[in-house]
């Protein structure tokens, strides 16, 4: 079946500008992550949803950024204001199950570069 | 708080040798450690899942251990092939919902 898809796979933007990152997961997965993967680093946790509701958003790293989840599926990244800091690679990832969701499916990610 | 370490530097073995990665963790052991296969430009992939009780765990030329007495991960490729050269992440839960990800330990298998 289809894998967990991301879009655009690539993005440029201007500082300033506000950017929307779309991630569609797995039908029926109801666990949704967004990570950030700086050049070199690791997974940085941004946002957790279950289902619509979003039960952890510590990760976030600032108000400029949020993330909705609508019909549990398609879930978007917005990005406003954006910093030449949040240059990175966004990865989604889904899981079938809600608590303690173990195996996660990734997405290619998308990469963003703000100049 | 809880972190998870894994050797930054990559490692480089020869073909047909066992690899073994490393993944330290602090604080609390988790349920469970999860490892993720990387390749460049591409998203993690899962590729094993040990349990706390469990001492180690195999699918094909792959085996995990856990220890928590060291508070250490190991994973093993056995006679490893140039298309294992990937970077390797290890991961934990943390809290609830939150997953924290080492920074992986690139490995080169060569021919």
């Amino acid at each position: 079946g289809a894998g967990v898809s991301q879009s655009p796979s690539n993005k440029v933007t201007e500082k300033g500008k506000d950017v929307e990152l779309r991630c569609d997961p797995i039908s029926g997965h109801t666990a949704l992550y967004w990570y950030r993967q700086r050049l070199g680093q690791g997974l940085e946790f941004l946002i957790y949803f279950q289902g619509n509701s979003a039960p952890d958003k510590s990760g976030l790293p600032s108000d400029r950024f949020s993330a909705e989840r609508t019909g549990e599926s398609v879930s978007t990244l917005t990005i406003q204001r954006t910093q030449q800091e949040d240059s990175a690679v966004y990865l989604c990832a889904s899981s079938p199950y809600t608590y303690g969701g173990e195996t996660q499916y990734f997405g290619p990610g998308t990469r963003l570069l703000v100049l | 708080s809880q972190k998870i370490e894994q050797n930054s530097e990559a490692l480089n073995i020869q073909e047909g040798k066992t690899a073994t990665l490393t993944c330290n963790y602090t604080n609390y052991s988790p349920a469970y450690l999860q490892w993720y296969r990387q390749d460049p430009g591409r998203g993690p992939v899962f590729l094993l899942l040990i349990r706390e009780n469990e001492k180690e765990k195999r699918k094909e030329r792959l085996k995990v251990t856990f220890d928590t007495t060291l508070k250490q991960s190991l994973f093993h490729i056995t006679a490893s092939q140039p298309a294992d050269s990937a970077t390797y992440l290890c991961a934990r839960r943390s809290g609830t919902y939150k997953y924290i990800f080492g920074t992986g330990t690139r490995l080169k298998v060569l021919a």
